[in-house]
């Protein structure tokens, strides 16, 4: 029944070590979005995927890169990992790009940074 | 431009109610709320599309002001059920369309 599915739950990696978070949806939707959330804080729009089309908002840091090899899957890598992308990693589809639809959330890939 | 959320937490007992406001400086198109329990990923409870609308389900319901660019979120007679933090995730034109999302209210209800 799970529709956004992401992996691992849980993540550790060392500082400075690359990690990819994945993500894979059965809703064959069009647009992937990934959001990065620290504890007690807001969803943070990272980048998002319209098809193919890769948006990366203004201030997501350039460790930070997104790759989409199919409507399915969508995978979040972080090159080297700093204390401060300790976060929750939360993937989202929807069928459309902008706020006309729901977005349907993953239940998140929670990192921590050694 | 992040929405401004308030209040930031609330504390209520079982069957009390509560007012959620989300308010941006700019025009906006559409509003959606999520609420979120600890640890778990956002969960969808409405959007609410410029034209200016209410929308409710069950205990649950929003409403959208376009002219004051704001939507509050009601919700009746609360259940222990309730608790989590809120978020209202605005569309103003910005961000190529996409959500931004304010710093949530946190809700918490006791028996």
């Amino acid at each position: 029944d799970a529709m956004v599915i992401q992996n691992p739950r849980y993540q550790v990696t060392q500082f400075g070590k690359p990690v990819t978070l994945s993500c894979s949806q059965t809703l064959n939707h069009n647009v992937m979005y990934w959001y990065q959330q620290k504890s007690s804080q807001a969803p943070k729009l990272l980048f998002h995927y319209y098809d193919k089309d890769f948006n990366n908002e203004a201030d997501t840091p350039d460790n930070f890169q997104s790759r989409r090899p199919n409507t399915s899957f969508c995978f979040l890598d972080i090159r080297s990992p700093g204390l401060g992308d300790a976060a929750m990693y939360l993937c989202a589809t929807s069928g459309r790009r902008g706020g006309r639809e729901k977005l349907f959330f993953g239940s998140g890939t929670q990192l921590s940074v050694l | 431009q992040q929405p401004v959320q308030s209040p930031q937490a609330v504390i209520l007992r079982e069957g009390e109610d509560a007012v959620i406001n989300c308010s941006s400086s700019k025009a906006l198109y559409s509003v959606h709320w999520y609420r979120q329990k600890h640890g778990e990923a956002p969960v969808f409870l409405m959007i609410l599309l410029k034209g200016g609308e209410q929308k409710g389900h069950d205990k649950i319901s929003a409403s959208f002001n376009e002219k004051k660019q704001q939507s509050s979120l009601y919700l009746t007679a609360s259940q222990l059920s309730y608790s989590g933090t809120y978020f209202c995730g605005t569309e103003d034109g910005g961000s190529q369309g996409n959500l931004i999302f304010g710093k949530g209210t946190k809700l918490s209800v006791k028996p």
